[in-house]
């Protein structure tokens, strides 16, 4: 199973909004709504963020929205702010009931 | 409130095996399905595979298949990763996290399992 595609890096002022996006196939993304995304900074676990495509865990800002087209899936993050600099990775369930993750995207606040 | 703490780090050399464990509290745990992801250094997440507590049912990624067993003890509410013939390339943070409904909702602290001749 590839991972999912992310890309490496993406990047924003405070107060914008940046969108990260994840591409998989019809075997994960596409064929299932079970797509999770997690915050990580560094030297600590991942946090659950969105999951279900589109479901925020409670604790969790409104900030983060999740989204999901086709064999797509899409995290955004609007006002940004500093503490949201982390690497960010999507997961999805797949066809052969396993789970498979993104490469990780760094998001950096400028 | 919910806890996974794992054990501690390791060094181990090329060809030997490593038990990681990961005592879980504050949830029912034969309820759950524990997941392990590990991390190499500087590197994405990679997923592992995962255990029912509930009745031992596994699932393993194909690349671990014949390496790795994971186990759980109900009568501790602890879950272990077994890796076997270990190399280089399996240096890496391994964690467990709480499975609920195909997210990972709580996770533990990590363990640094560090392969080197």
């Amino acid at each position: 199973q590839s991972a999912l595609t992310q890309p490496a890096s993406v990047s924003g002022s405070p107060g914008q909004s940046i969108t990260i996006s994840c591409t998989g196939s019809s075997s994960d993304v596409g064929g299932y709504d079970f797509v999770s995304w997690y915050q990580q900074h560094p030297g600590k676990a991942p946090q659950l963020m969105i999951y279900d495509v589109t479901n925020r865990p409670s604790g969790v800002s409104d900030r983060f929205s999740g989204s999901k087209s086709g064999n797509t899936a899409s995290l955004t993050v609007s006002g940004l702010q500093a503490e949201d600099e982390a690497d960010y990775y999507c997961s999805s369930y797949t066809s052969s009931s396993t789970l498979v993750f993104g490469g990780g995207t760094k998001l950096t606040v400028l | 409130q919910v806890q996974l703490v794992q054990s501690g780090a390791e060094v181990k050399k090329p060809g030997a095996s490593v038990k990681v464990s990961c005592k879980a509290s504050g949830y029912t745990f034969n309820s759950h399905v524990i997941t392990w992801v590990r991390q190499a250094p500087g590197q994405g997440l990679e997923w592992m595979g995962w255990i029912s507590a509930y009745n031992g049912n596994t699932n393993y990624a194909q690349k671990l298949q014949g390496r790795v067993t994971m186990t759980t003890d109900t009568s501790t509410s602890t879950a272990y990763m077994e890796l076997r013939s270990l190399r280089s390339d399996d240096t890496a943070v391994y964690y467990c996290a709480r499975e609920l409904t195909l997210k990972f909702d709580y996770w533990g602290q990590g363990t640094l399992v560090t392969v080197s001749s």
